[in-house]
């Protein structure tokens, strides 16, 4: 069964600073999905970012980009210039053709400090 | 454009009560999904429907039971409330991946939260 390991349940950054969410995957699949949700104290879900596993290019969206390494099964989150509306928690999705099912992993919670 | 729409947004109940949480989406999505959100444990599978007139059971479905008569609505019904069953609920839907131009992301609703006493 495909599986989503996030190892960080909390980290902190200085505002403006980087930080590397990471979150590895197990599957037997090549062709799949995979998500970066985040969820602010709103408790409301959004999706910040997606990767489709045949494309060898890294997604980037704004300050948000990943690091997609097909071979290793690690899907890392950067976040570039830190700011106070990134506190939230963040949490690593993967999604493929074969059952349908969408599994997440545990989460990071995030804290910028100011 | 509603989205996704889940009915009610709280409830207490006391053990052994029942009651049956609403999803309801306009987006004429052909998968619905249920997930539960503990702390510390993510967001985890309960059922999940892939159209109307069929559900399968996700990662933790013990205790839970889901019905998709409609396409835009997906029940997920607690027969016997337990206190292990205090959570917050989230629905989900979202396209097959097989659609054409269809992005793969979920369309979540806000969150129903469950207190069993």
């Amino acid at each position: 069964a495909q599986t989503v390991t996030q190892s960080q349940p909390e980290m902190s950054v200085q505002e403006a600073e980087t930080v590397t969410l990471s979150c590895t995957y197990d599957t037997s699949e090549s062709d799949y999905y995979l998500f970066w949700y985040k969820q602010p104290p709103s408790r409301q879900m959004i999706l910040v970012i997606r990767q489709e596993a045949y494309k060898q290019q890294n997604a980037t969206e704004n300050r948000f980009s990943v690091n997609f390494q097909k071979a290793a099964k690690s899907f890392s989150l950067k976040i570039s210039d830190s700011q106070l509306g990134d506190a939230a928690m963040y949490f690593c999705a993967y999604r493929d053709n074969r059952d349908d099912k969408i599994i997440f992993g545990k989460g990071t919670r995030l804290h910028i400090l100011p | 454009n509603a989205g996704v729409t889940q009915t009610p947004k709280f409830r207490v109940l006391k053990t052994g009560q029942s009651m049956t949480l609403l999803c309801a989406q306009d987006m004429n999505h052909e998968y619905m999904y249920w997930y539960r959100q503990d702390p510390g444990m993510g967001l985890r599978l309960i059922h999940y429907s892939v159209g109307e007139g069929t559900t399968a059971k996700g990662e933790v479905p013990d205790g839970y039971n889901v019905s998709r008569l409609k396409k835009q609505n997906f029940l997920l019904g607690l027969e016997s409330a337990a206190p292990s069953q205090t959570s917050v609920y989230f629905c989900a839907s979202s396209y097959p991946l097989y659609y054409i131009l269809n992005t793969g992301e979920l369309f979540f609703g806000e969150g129903s939260r469950l207190t069993v006493l």
